[in-house]
């Protein structure tokens, strides 16, 4: 069992549609963190949330969309997509800057094909 | 500025024999942590390992060693008796104690495990 949890697996949307991708972290984490990794290129970070508060937008499209209610919830609302926005979308989770030996830990991820 | 590199592409090993991943970095923090990850095809990253940059002796988790070369600013991967379940790309990370929540992955190597 996985200590962050990201649904769904795979969706497929067209763009117009809108939809979520979910994540939870049960491991008493309080930054989560959003992240891209399309074909042959490296991880990008999206945007990450210390105690519930976004402290990092690394320049994201307005049609991604994050939310984070609290600290074991995060959300990315997806609207107007693009087809290049197909691509893996992984969540994270650490504990708060700072500490020494800070690990971060992934979900899953979620597929995301834009038609 | 933070910088990891990875620079092969693409490993091969035979199945039962040690393969090293490279890895460099770049830092001007006076504390970090070096990570390495493994991601199946399945999409999932899953953490491997951690070398803190103040730690004295080389981390080890079972069959994976990190060869940790400060003065060199290299965390090469050592993955002993190489599995089939093995194939998979691997990343090194970074982070420092003082640039908050910023974790920095390299490009990434992909492994090839042969029987």
């Amino acid at each position: 069992e996985t200590g962050v949890t990201q649904t769904p697996r795979h969706l497929v949307m067209g763009m117009t549609n809108k939809k979520s991708l979910k994540c939870e972290q049960h491991l008493g984490h309080n930054a989560m963190y959003w992240y891209k990794q399309s074909a042959k290129k490296p991880l990008e970070l999206m945007f990450v949330y210390n105690f519930k508060e976004q402290t990092e937008n690394n320049s994201v499209p307005s049609r991604f969309s994050p939310e984070c209610p609290n600290s074991s919830h995060l959300f990315l609302h997806l609207h107007t997509l693009q087809p290049e926005d197909s691509a893996l979308y992984l969540c994270a989770s650490s504990l708060p800057p700072g500490i020494a030996g800070n690990t971060i830990y992934f979900g899953e991820g979620s597929w995301l094909t834009v038609v | 500025a933070q910088k990891i590199t990875q620079t092969q592409p693409g490993m091969f090993v035979q199945e039962k024999e040690a393969v090293t991943l490279d890895c460099t970095y770049d830092t001007s923090d006076p504390s970090y942590g070096l990570f390495w990850y493994k991601q199946p095809s399945s999409g999932e990253m899953i953490f491997l390992i951690y070398q803190g940059s103040y730690d004295q002796q080389n981390a080890t988790e079972g069959r994976y060693s990190l060869n940790f070369q400060k003065a060199r600013k290299s965390a090469n991967l050592v993955i002993s008796a190489s599995q089939l379940g093995d194939s998979a790309m691997y990343f090194c990370a970074m982070s420092g104690v003082y640039t908050g929540n910023q974790f920095y992955f390299g490009t990434g190597t992909s492994l090839t495990v042969i029987p």
